[in-house]
Protein backbone atom coordinates (compact mmCIF):
# COMPACT_ATOMS: atom_id res chain seq x y z
CA UNK A 1 0.00 0.00 0.00
CA UNK A 2 1.22 3.80 -0.67
CA UNK A 3 1.99 5.69 1.74
CA UNK A 4 1.84 9.72 0.77
CA UNK A 5 -0.34 11.65 2.79
CA UNK A 6 -1.84 15.24 2.30
CA UNK A 7 -3.17 17.38 4.52
CA UNK A 8 -5.71 19.32 4.67
CA UNK A 9 -7.96 16.98 2.73
CA UNK A 10 -10.65 19.72 2.07
CA UNK A 11 -9.87 23.60 2.60
CA UNK A 12 -12.03 26.45 1.96
CA UNK A 13 -10.44 30.03 2.06
CA UNK A 14 -11.02 33.40 0.97
CA UNK A 15 -9.37 35.38 -1.57
CA UNK A 16 -6.05 36.72 -0.72
CA UNK A 17 -5.04 34.71 1.54
CA UNK A 18 -1.71 32.47 1.29
CA UNK A 19 -1.65 28.97 1.90
CA UNK A 20 -0.22 25.48 2.04
CA UNK A 21 -0.56 22.77 0.91
CA UNK A 22 1.44 19.59 2.17
CA UNK A 23 2.29 16.14 1.01
CA UNK A 24 4.61 13.93 2.53
CA UNK A 25 5.49 10.24 1.53
CA UNK A 26 7.80 7.30 3.48
CA UNK A 27 8.76 5.55 0.40
CA UNK A 28 11.70 7.28 -0.01
CA UNK A 29 10.81 8.03 -3.58
CA UNK A 30 13.20 10.19 -5.47
CA UNK A 31 10.22 11.81 -7.70
CA UNK A 32 7.42 13.89 -6.43
CA UNK A 33 4.77 15.49 -8.30
CA UNK A 34 1.70 18.50 -7.94
CA UNK A 35 -1.14 18.29 -10.20
CA UNK A 36 -4.13 19.99 -10.68
CA UNK A 37 -7.59 17.79 -11.50
CA UNK A 38 -11.04 19.23 -12.33
CA UNK A 39 -14.17 17.40 -12.39
CA UNK A 40 -14.27 15.56 -15.55
CA UNK A 41 -11.15 16.81 -16.91
CA UNK A 42 -7.20 16.27 -17.10
CA UNK A 43 -4.39 15.73 -14.42
CA UNK A 44 -2.42 19.34 -15.44
CA UNK A 45 1.37 19.26 -14.13
CA UNK A 46 2.13 22.24 -11.94
CA UNK A 47 5.05 21.66 -10.65
CA UNK A 48 7.84 18.35 -9.80
CA UNK A 49 10.95 17.68 -8.20
CA UNK A 50 13.59 14.72 -8.75
CA UNK A 51 15.26 15.31 -5.71
CA UNK A 52 16.42 17.03 -2.94
CA UNK A 53 16.98 20.50 -3.61
CA UNK A 54 15.61 19.72 -7.52
CA UNK A 55 12.19 21.72 -8.52
CA UNK A 56 10.62 22.10 -11.81
CA UNK A 57 8.06 24.25 -13.28
CA UNK A 58 5.00 22.04 -15.02
CA UNK A 59 2.29 23.45 -16.92
CA UNK A 60 0.40 25.62 -14.04
CA UNK A 61 3.09 26.62 -12.06
CA UNK A 62 3.02 30.31 -12.29
CA UNK A 63 0.63 31.51 -9.51
CA UNK A 64 2.45 28.92 -7.15
CA UNK A 65 5.92 27.75 -5.61
CA UNK A 66 7.10 24.15 -4.08
CA UNK A 67 10.36 23.17 -1.82
CA UNK A 68 12.01 20.13 -1.73
CA UNK A 69 14.08 20.08 1.52
CA UNK A 70 13.98 16.59 2.32
CA UNK A 71 13.21 13.64 0.68
CA UNK A 72 10.07 12.82 2.30
CA UNK A 73 8.18 16.67 2.21
CA UNK A 74 7.03 18.79 -1.12
CA UNK A 75 4.76 21.27 0.03
CA UNK A 76 2.92 23.65 -2.37
CA UNK A 77 2.35 27.04 -1.82
CA UNK A 78 -0.23 29.67 -3.08
CA UNK A 79 1.09 33.34 -2.30
CA UNK A 80 -2.86 34.40 -3.17
CA UNK A 81 -5.43 32.88 -3.70
CA UNK A 82 -8.01 33.04 -6.33
CA UNK A 83 -11.53 31.89 -6.62
CA UNK A 84 -10.01 30.55 -10.22
CA UNK A 85 -7.75 28.45 -7.63
CA UNK A 86 -10.51 26.34 -6.61
CA UNK A 87 -9.88 22.72 -7.36
CA UNK A 88 -8.76 19.41 -6.52
CA UNK A 89 -4.95 19.10 -5.76
CA UNK A 90 -2.62 15.95 -6.25
CA UNK A 91 0.42 15.31 -5.15
CA UNK A 92 2.50 12.33 -6.25
CA UNK A 93 5.79 10.18 -5.57
CA UNK A 94 7.51 7.73 -8.10
CA UNK A 95 10.74 5.50 -7.57
CA UNK A 96 13.95 6.73 -9.33
CA UNK A 97 14.79 5.54 -12.71
CA UNK A 98 12.95 7.09 -15.83
CA UNK A 99 10.08 5.01 -16.01
CA UNK A 100 8.03 4.41 -12.85
CA UNK A 101 4.57 4.20 -11.70
CA UNK A 102 3.28 7.07 -9.23
CA UNK A 103 1.64 7.10 -6.19
CA UNK A 104 -0.96 9.21 -5.35
CA UNK A 105 -1.88 11.02 -2.55
CA UNK A 106 -6.10 11.17 -1.31
CA UNK A 107 -5.86 14.99 -2.61
CA UNK A 108 -6.72 18.15 -1.31
CA UNK A 109 -10.23 19.38 -2.24
CA UNK A 110 -9.57 23.32 -1.88
CA UNK A 111 -11.87 26.21 -2.20
CA UNK A 112 -11.68 29.89 -2.75
CA UNK A 113 -14.29 32.07 -1.92
CA UNK B 1 1.10 19.11 -30.23
CA UNK B 2 0.50 16.59 -27.60
CA UNK B 3 -3.09 15.03 -27.08
CA UNK B 4 -4.49 12.00 -25.40
CA UNK B 5 -8.50 11.13 -26.46
CA UNK B 6 -10.74 8.55 -24.67
CA UNK B 7 -14.32 8.43 -24.50
CA UNK B 8 -16.25 10.40 -21.43
CA UNK B 9 -18.54 7.98 -20.30
CA UNK B 10 -19.43 4.13 -20.96
CA UNK B 11 -21.95 2.22 -19.48
CA UNK B 12 -21.55 -1.46 -19.30
CA UNK B 13 -23.31 -4.60 -17.20
CA UNK B 14 -22.29 -6.45 -14.66
CA UNK B 15 -20.31 -9.76 -15.34
CA UNK B 16 -20.02 -8.42 -18.87
CA UNK B 17 -16.70 -7.50 -20.59
CA UNK B 18 -16.08 -3.31 -21.57
CA UNK B 19 -13.03 -2.07 -23.44
CA UNK B 20 -12.06 1.63 -23.22
CA UNK B 21 -9.97 3.44 -25.68
CA UNK B 22 -7.32 5.37 -26.01
CA UNK B 23 -5.48 7.52 -28.94
CA UNK B 24 -2.13 9.49 -28.05
CA UNK B 25 -0.37 12.03 -30.08
CA UNK B 26 3.35 12.55 -28.27
CA UNK B 27 6.20 14.20 -28.83
CA UNK B 28 8.36 10.77 -28.26
CA UNK B 29 7.02 7.67 -26.46
CA UNK B 30 8.29 5.73 -23.22
CA UNK B 31 4.85 3.40 -22.75
CA UNK B 32 1.47 4.32 -22.06
CA UNK B 33 -0.12 3.85 -18.38
CA UNK B 34 -3.63 3.04 -17.33
CA UNK B 35 -4.74 4.38 -13.98
CA UNK B 36 -8.49 4.01 -11.86
CA UNK B 37 -10.14 6.33 -9.90
CA UNK B 38 -12.58 6.17 -7.43
CA UNK B 39 -14.99 9.24 -7.13
CA UNK B 40 -13.51 11.56 -4.52
CA UNK B 41 -10.16 8.97 -4.04
CA UNK B 42 -6.53 8.92 -5.65
CA UNK B 43 -5.81 7.06 -8.95
CA UNK B 44 -4.20 3.90 -8.88
CA UNK B 45 -2.01 2.18 -11.05
CA UNK B 46 -3.33 -0.59 -13.14
CA UNK B 47 -1.18 -1.55 -16.07
CA UNK B 48 2.07 -0.27 -18.19
CA UNK B 49 3.05 -1.00 -21.76
CA UNK B 50 5.72 0.21 -23.95
CA UNK B 51 5.81 -2.81 -26.12
CA UNK B 52 2.99 -3.74 -28.83
CA UNK B 53 0.56 -6.65 -27.49
CA UNK B 54 -1.90 -7.42 -24.62
CA UNK B 55 -0.70 -7.63 -21.57
CA UNK B 56 -3.07 -9.24 -18.80
CA UNK B 57 -3.49 -9.14 -15.47
CA UNK B 58 -6.40 -11.08 -13.77
CA UNK B 59 -9.18 -9.70 -14.76
CA UNK B 60 -8.37 -6.14 -16.34
CA UNK B 61 -5.93 -6.97 -20.06
CA UNK B 62 -4.21 -3.43 -21.33
CA UNK B 63 -3.44 -3.55 -25.19
CA UNK B 64 -0.95 -1.04 -27.44
CA UNK B 65 -0.41 -0.59 -30.70
CA UNK B 66 2.55 2.02 -31.02
CA UNK B 67 2.14 2.33 -35.20
CA UNK B 68 -1.47 3.51 -34.16
CA UNK B 69 -1.14 5.51 -31.49
CA UNK B 70 -3.75 3.12 -29.64
CA UNK B 71 -4.34 1.76 -26.51
CA UNK B 72 -6.89 0.28 -24.95
CA UNK B 73 -7.72 -1.60 -21.73
CA UNK B 74 -10.54 -4.31 -21.03
CA UNK B 75 -12.34 -5.13 -18.16
CA UNK B 76 -14.12 -8.81 -18.25
CA UNK B 77 -16.31 -10.21 -15.76
CA UNK B 78 -17.68 -6.70 -14.77
CA UNK B 79 -17.93 -5.86 -10.83
CA UNK B 80 -19.86 -3.45 -9.23
CA UNK B 81 -16.75 -1.86 -7.37
CA UNK B 82 -15.62 -1.37 -11.34
CA UNK B 83 -17.32 1.91 -11.89
CA UNK B 84 -14.90 3.96 -11.64
CA UNK B 85 -12.92 6.36 -14.02
CA UNK B 86 -10.19 5.20 -16.09
CA UNK B 87 -7.07 7.22 -16.76
CA UNK B 88 -5.05 7.09 -19.83
CA UNK B 89 -1.61 8.99 -19.75
CA UNK B 90 1.20 7.94 -21.94
CA UNK B 91 4.76 8.91 -21.24
CA UNK B 92 6.31 11.49 -23.56
CA UNK B 93 10.34 11.70 -24.65
CA UNK B 94 11.28 14.09 -21.43
CA UNK B 95 9.46 11.16 -19.60
CA UNK B 96 6.65 13.17 -18.65
CA UNK B 97 3.21 12.06 -18.23
CA UNK B 98 0.74 13.29 -20.58
CA UNK B 99 -2.48 12.66 -19.01
CA UNK B 100 -6.50 11.93 -20.80
CA UNK B 101 -9.41 13.77 -18.96
CA UNK B 102 -10.78 10.10 -18.25
CA UNK B 103 -13.46 7.87 -19.10
CA UNK B 104 -16.26 7.54 -16.09
CA UNK B 105 -17.56 3.80 -16.39
CA UNK B 106 -20.91 3.10 -14.87
CA UNK B 107 -21.91 -0.09 -14.46
CA UNK B 108 -25.52 -1.31 -13.85
CA UNK B 109 -26.75 -4.55 -12.17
Amino acid sequence: EADIYQTPRYLVIGTGKKITLECSQTMGHDKMYWYQQDPGMELHLIHYSYGVNSTEKGDLSSESTVSRIRTEHFPLTLESARPSHTSQYLCASSAGGEVTEAFFGQGTRLTVV
Amino acid sequence: GQNIDQPTEMTATEGAIVQINCTYQTSGFNGLFWYQQHAGEAPTFLSYNVLDGLEEKGRFSSFLSRSKGYSYLLLKELQMKDSASYLCAAMDSNYQLIWGAGTKLIIKP
